[in-house]
């Protein structure tokens, strides 16, 4: 079925460091969106995006829908130990049916103190 | 918290056995969803609903049968519980079909 590929699959970064990380499709999405999982949990949403080149922020969280649709990045600025956890990139493909959602592989997040 | 309740939250199980998740929501949405959780392909949807006794398959769903016969109840029934079904399952609910609502998720291990 149709895959999102996320990377990278996991950072190991010094408190205070910027993280970027991505999400591509070889097919055109026509909404991105950006979930967070902390351990036991269920993923929650970070933060959405529904227009090409949609530029979007959340405290320290940036994101953006890219402008060939085929593409999204999160990044997470001067990260804290609380960023921990499993970043998914979801999308709701052109061809969308039923609204369902399609997820990336995640990007597991290690901050250390 | 956001109205939706995974039930049990962990379950062993013997292969070969049937077993039946259960999701409630408390908000009255439309849509209603199944995805397992396996490391290295993130999450994968098994079935969905988008209305009571409307449901249709996701990309994994040999194997697994649903029901939705109230608004807020979906249950996720594995037949005849195989090894590969070990997995964390989550429920998601979604007024829209847009920006789903999670619930904690259910471990299941089947030995």
């Amino acid at each position: 079925g149709q895959q999102l590929n996320q990377s990278p699959q996991s950072m190991f970064i010094q408190e205070g460091e910027d993280v970027s990380m991505n999400c591509t499709s070889s097919s055109i999405f026509n909404t991105w969106l950006w979930y967070k999982q902390d351990p036991g949990e269920g993923p929650v949403l970070l933060i959405a995006l529904y227009k090409a080149g949609e530029l979007t922020s959340n405290g320290r969280l940036t994101a953006q829908f890219g402008i060939t649709r085929k593409d999204s990045f999160l990044n997470i600025s001067a990260s804290i130990p609380s960023d921990v956890g499993i970043y998914f990139c979801a999308g709701h493909p052109i061809y969308n049916q039923g609204g369902k959602l399609i997820f990336g592989q995640g990007t597991e997040l290690s901050v250390k103190p | 918290d956001a109205g939706i309740t995974q039930s049990p939250r962990h379950k062993v199980t013997e292969t070969g056995t049937p077993v039946t998740l259960r999701c409630h929501q408390t908000e009255n949405h439309r849509y209603m969803y199944w995805y397992r959780q396996d490391p290295g392909h993130g999450l994968r949807l098994i079935h969905y609903s988008y209305g009571v006794k409307d449901t249709d398959k996701g990309e994994v769903s040999d194997g697994y049968s649903v029901s939705r016969s109230k608004t807020e109840d979906f249950l996720l029934t594995l037949e005849s519980a195989t090894s590969s079904q070990t997995s964390v399952y989550f429920c998601a609910i979604s007024e829209s079909g847009y920006g789903y609502t999670f619930g904690s998720g259910t471990r299941l291990t089947v030995v």
